[in-house]
């Protein structure tokens, strides 16, 4: 199937520090998501983006759906503690083929 | 509160051995999925069903089954025939659009 590449695979950031992570693809989405994974945990859905061009904040996060439609990345303002974790992009070619494809991650850590 | 019940959170499997992953959810959603993550890696369907008494393989069917004989309900038995089984499985669900899934908390299977 259709591969996304997350970048970067990791980050080790200082608690305060702005953190951005990008997700690219070879062909173009209609819809681009954003989840968070806790250790242990299932995901949680932090963003979706629905329109190229369209940028969304939920909080600290600010997520962008790219003017191309392949890419898309998500920033993190003023990092604590509590951002650790795996964030995953995800996106779907077809809408409504019920069959998202999900990048590898980016594992965060956040340095008190 | 609605929200998607993944049991049990810790599964071991013998050689040989179907061991089947409960999911139920009360948000009412018609679609349901599985994923498969493994340490490092994205999520990787399994299979997804739209509406009750109907489901689809998906990137990685071979060696899984599943049902869907109500809408709250949607159980993964991992076969014999499954020869890695071990990782983390996550149940999710969404509305018909197929976009936005939400996510149980996951079962980790592994082998004895």
């Amino acid at each position: 199937g259709q591969q996304l590449n997350q970048s970067p695979q990791s980050m080790f950031i200082q608690e305060g520090e702005d953190v951005s992570m990008n997700c690219t693809s070879s062909s173009i989405f209609n819809t681009w998501l954003w989840y968070k994974q806790d250790p242990g945990e299932g995901p949680v859905l932090l963003i979706a983006l629905y329109k190229a061009g369209e940028l969304t904040s939920n909080g600290r996060l600010t997520a962008q759906f790219g003017i191309t439609r392949k890419d898309s990345f998500l920033n993190i303002s003023a990092s604590i503690p509590s951002d650790v974790g795996i964030y995953f992009c995800a996106g779907d070619e077809r809408a409504g083929s019920y069959q998202l494809t999900f990048g590898k991650g980016t594992k965060l850590s956040v340095i008190p | 509160d609605g929200g998607i019940t993944q049991s049990p959170k810790y599964l071991f499997r013998k050689e040989g051995q179907n061991v089947t992953l409960s999911c139920e959810q009360n948000l009412n959603h018609d679609a349901m999925y599985w994923y498969r993550q493994d340490p490092g890696q994205g999520l990787r369907l399994i299979y997804y069903s739209q509406i009750v008494n109907d489901f689809q393989k998906g990137d990685i069917a071979e060696g899984y089954s599943v049902s869907r004989e109500k809408k709250e309900s949607f159980p993964l038995t991992v076969t014999s025939a499954q020869k890695n089984p071990t990782a983390f499985y996550l149940c999710a669900s969404s509305t018909n659009s197929g976009e936005k899934l939400f996510f149980g908390s996951g079962t980790q299977l592994s082998v004895l």
